[in-house]
């Protein structure tokens, strides 16, 4: 069974940029995850998915983050435009019930 | 919200040593799951365990709810369990499904 897998692994971008994560969790979870590691800082939770809607959106940062996650499946992360404190690694995680499984996570840095 | 603090912060062993890891959490909870982040910067799932006990090999994890912490304990250790171990928690409710994460314990075993 495949695990968690998002895309890409690194990118690099300038300020005012915009980039695009995405996730794809493991096949039948409901449930999918966005956290975030930002230098020196805890990871911290961003929102939490069931299916294709929202449950929780509670931790998204301010309106420049824009979650998606089409059909239930994927999800896509949108940072538009990136300020230089949106670096860091992100993490994207699914469950069906219990344990959270992670992905590798994207590393961004916004120059 | 929940706090969760962990301790050490740092441990240096030498390979064959035994450690113990802790995690403090200032709320009942509905999930708590360890995680070992490897070089690579994955966030590989050790255990979940909300509560009791589970062993997995050289790992085990207690987990005791009532007083409001976890235990990981490492027997043995090798160089390849250098990294960083992190316990995170879901307090259910309102926040079902959203892991808070202690500050995480840097582990080196050296050879």
């Amino acid at each position: 069974e495949a695990g968690v897998t998002q895309f890409p692994s690194h990118s690099v971008i300038e300020k005012g940029q915009t980039v695009t994560l995405r996730c794809d969790p493991i096949s039948g979870h409901d449930n999918l995850y966005w956290y975030r590691r930002v230098m020196g800082k805890e990871i911290k939770f961003l929102l939490h998915f069931v299916k294709e809607s929202k449950q929780d959106e509670s931790g998204m940062p301010n309106n420049r983050f824009l979650a998606e996650r089409t059909g239930g499946t994927y999800s896509t992360l949108k940072v538009q435009p990136a300020e230089l404190e949106d670096s860091g690694v992100y993490f994207c995680a699914s469950s069906q019930s219990g344990t959270q499984y992670f992905g590798p996570g994207t590393r961004l840095l916004v120059l | 919200g929940i706090q969760v603090e962990q301790s050490p912060p740092d441990l240096i062993l030498q390979e064959g040593a035994n450690s113990t890891l802790r995690c403090n959490f200032s709320d009942s909870v509905n999930n708590l799951q360890w995680f070992h982040q490897n070089p690579w910067g994955q966030l590989i799932n050790l255990f979940y365990i909300p509560s009791g006990t589970k062993q997995n090999g050289r790992l085990s994890a207690t987990t005791v709810a009532t007083e409001r912490y976890s235990l990981l304990y490492i027997s043995s250790s090798q160089t390849t369990d250098s990294g960083v171990y992190f316990c995170a928690v879901d307090a259910g409710g309102t926040s079902y499904g959203k892991l808070t994460f202690g500050q995480g314990t840097i582990l080196t075993v050296h050879p």
